[in-house]
């Protein structure tokens, strides 16, 4: 088992451009979610969604920013028009379909550097 | 709102002392909390659950709720204890809410 897989490992991109964060989920694993880390500051949660999906995206910018989880492929984290202020790393987790909640783990892939020029 | 409050952003011990990481939170549920640790070069993994009330790597953490700390404790610090260690509360179904996380070193 690979382990959870993010691509790109980092990511540049410039200002108005967009940019897709890409998360395969440990093998049996079903549910994903996506955190951010700016600079000095500790992970915050985004979204949380299950295979076609959304089911909690309170952590969400209100514009820009969208997710995916498709039935067949990797999790998707879509940035349009990105600034500055969106360089962060991106950090994906997933855990599995099963499991009650106060034994749930999640498993975090290594994340992804977002530097907007 | 909850919060959760990790006030030391380094902290450095020398090898064989003990060290506490602090870790602060604020919610207005039942709390669950958690100690993630992010080791050079490795992912950021859980280290443990407070309630498994377990002892992970020697490691061992008490919630106090009238404090409403969690704090994450080791008698005698070795040098493989150095990463980033992460508190973090759970709060409702689905989210993980992490503190700014403190650097720790040990010197041998």
């Amino acid at each position: 088992n690979a382990g959870v897989m993010q691509n790109p490992r980092h990511l540049v991109r410039r200002r108005g451009q967009e940019a897709r964060l890409r998360c395969s989920p440990m093998k049996g694993h079903s549910h994903v979610y996506w955190y951010r880390q700016l600079p000095e500051e500790g992970l915050k949660f985004m979204v949380y969604l299950q295979k076609e999906n959304i089911i909690d995206e309170s952590g969400m910018p209100k514009e820009r920013f969208s997710a995916e989880f498709p039935k067949e492929g990797p999790s998707i984290l879509r940035i349009q028009q990105v600034v500055r202020g969106d360089s962060a790393a991106y950090f994906c987790a997933s855990s599995p379909q099963q499991g009650a909640p106060t034994n749930e783990k999640l498993f975090f892939g290594s994340g992804t550097q977002l530097s907007v020029l | 709102a909850q919060r959760v409050t990790q006030p030391e952003k380094l902290l450095s011990v020398f090898k064989g002392a003990p060290v506490e990481l602090k870790c602060n939170y604020s919610y207005s549920g039942s709390p669950e909390l958690f100690w993630y640790v992010q080791y050079s070069r490795q992912r950021l993994q859980l280290l443990l659950r407070h309630i498994s009330r377990e002892s992970i790597k020697g490691f061992t953490a008490d919630l106090n709720k009238g404090e409403t700390s969690f704090h994450l404790k080791k008698p005698f610090a070795q040098e493989e204890d150095s990463a980033m260690y992460y508190c973090a509360l759970k709060t409702g179904a689905n989210n993980l809410f992490f503190g700014t996380g403190t650097r720790l070193t040990v010197i041998p």
